[in-house]
């Protein structure tokens, strides 16, 4: 199957700081990554949809100038985590198909990012 | 809009034994069904998905699923568990049509007791 690739796996940080997060569609193009957040014993929770070329779609409650996502070309897509406070420490994951793969298609996951703020 | 119920928490089950994971949906519109597994310290893995066709889904590791469009249920199963079979288990469910992300159910702890 495909591999995305996600880095770092894990990160600390001190309250204040920003903190990036890569994924990588290893060998296969990418035009649309889903990022998730998990929080303990929770589901998945959609948090946008990057869009290679153009602004990330934001799914309702998530604030956009807090998570900026850039997909900047068809194989990494970045999240940053801006002026990070002690409630946003989650476990972050990203996910893509293959390409002209519609919604019958497997999603491919990242190995997930878990952030811890201080 | 979609939304995905998984009864239980978490399911202990010894080895060898039968297990039975339940998923339950809701949805305005018709919707693709998946599980995927997430073992410790991986990324998700996708077990099978229903698309259409035989309600009967066979996926990989020995799981199958059911899908029953009265009871809005996609339970998972599995006749006899490994201890390696142990992991978080999410039933998820997909719209029809576009490259649209997918609609998790908050997920079912496997653990297989030796």
């Amino acid at each position: 199957g495909a591999v995305v690739s996600q880095h770092p796996s894990r990160v600390i940080c001190k309250s204040g700081t920003s903190v990036k997060i890569e994924c990588r569609s290893l060998d296969f193009q990418a035009t649309t990554m889903f990022w998730y957040r998990q929080f303990p014993k929770q589901s998945l929770m959609l948090m946008a949809t990057s869009n290679e070329g153009s602004k990330a779609t934001y799914e309702q409650g998530v604030e956009k100038d807090k998570f900026l996502i850039n997909h900047a070309s068809l194989t990494l897509s970045t999240l940053t985590v801006t002026s990070a406070h002690p409630e946003d420490s989650s476990f972050y994951i990203c996910s893509a198909r293959l390409p002209g793969q519609g919604s019958t298609g497997e999603l491919f996951f990242g190995e997930g990012s878990r952030l811890t703020v201080l | 809009a979609q939304s995905v119920t998984q009864l239980d928490s978490q399911v202990p089950v010894f080895e060898e034994a039968p297990v039975e994971l339940r998923c339950n949906y809701s949805s305005s519109v018709s919707v693709y069904l998946f599980w995927y597994v997430q073992y410790p310290n991986q990324g998700l893995q996708l077990l099978l998905k229903y698309l259409s066709g035989s309600t009967l889904v066979k996926g990989i590791n020995g799981f199958e699923a059911e899908f029953n469009k009265s009871q809005t249920s996609f339970h998972l199963r599995k006749p006899s568990v490994h201890i390696s079979d142990t992991a978080e288990y999410f039933c998820a469910v997909s719209r029809l049509s576009g490259n649209t992300p997918l609609v998790f159910g908050k997920g079912t702890r496997l653990s297989v007791i030796a």
